[in-house]
């Protein structure tokens, strides 16, 4: 148990519509970060979090967007859904956010649009 | 970042040590390496890193070649739950972005 939850374990939805899955991080760490594993993309760094504001930017679509909220939890919200974006959602921490910090990771969403 | 280039997969009797190993050849001075695995569809564990120095812990040994250029995961007595696909990372420089690349990683299979 890495100590990061996420909720919903399985979220099935249809095209159009709109999601929002929640991380929380350990406790004490103050950077999240969201990861998308699809088939054929692979594990793919999405944003990163520090202490409310956003940090980074990876391969994050337009139709998604996250935030983190002042008790440090995050939410990334999924819009106008489309089928390629069945994948497993990872949100992970760290304590600060620093090149050399480890990652703790969640047990990710899974999320499916028909 | 620097590529890292593992076998796709791999098997190990349980029991025996897994050697994983891994090549990072443009690697820099300041990039350390990471090792994670993820276990079916859960999320990537952390299991072990290093700069240049080999390094040990509860899970895992990690030997990095003096040149730096290549290193192995080792896993002294690999069990069944150890089956999992097996990331190593090559992390970018201190003032570069925080996120971690994962490549394709090696499969490892462990087998009675």
């Amino acid at each position: 148990d890495s100590g990061v939850t996420q909720t919903p374990k399985h979220l099935i939805t249809a095209t159009g519509q709109r999601v929002t899955l929640r991380c929380s991080p350990r406790s004490g760490d103050l950077s999240v970060y969201w990861y998308q594993q699809s088939l054929d993309q692979g594990l793919q760094f999405l944003i990163q979090y520090y202490n409310g504001e956003e940090r980074a930017k990876g391969n994050i679509l337009e139709r998604f967007s996250a935030q983190q909220f002042p008790d440090l939890h995050s939410e990334l919200n999924l819009s106008s859904l489309e089928l390629g974006d069945s994948a497993l959602y990872f949100c992970a921490s760290s304590v600060v956010g620093r090149e050399w910090e480890t990652q703790y990771f969640g047990p990710g969403t899974r999320l499916l649009v028909l | 970042d620097a590529k890292t280039t593992q076998p796709p997969s791999m098997d190990c009797a349980e029991g025996r040590a897994a050697n994983l190993p891994c090549n990072h050849s443009t690697i820099s001075g300041n990039e350390y390496v990471y090792w994670y695995r993820q276990i079916h569809s859960q999320g990537p564990q952390y299991i072990i890193h290093g700069l240049k120095n080999n390094e040990t812990n509860e899970m895992a040994s990690l030997i990095i070649t003096e040149d730096r250029k290549s290193s192995t995961l080792i896993l002294p007595h690999a069990t069944l739950r150890d089956t999992a696909v097996y990331y190593c990372i090559v992390r970018v420089p201190p003032g570069t972005a925080s996120k971690l690349t994962f490549g394709t990683g090696t499969r490892l299979q462990v087998t009675l």
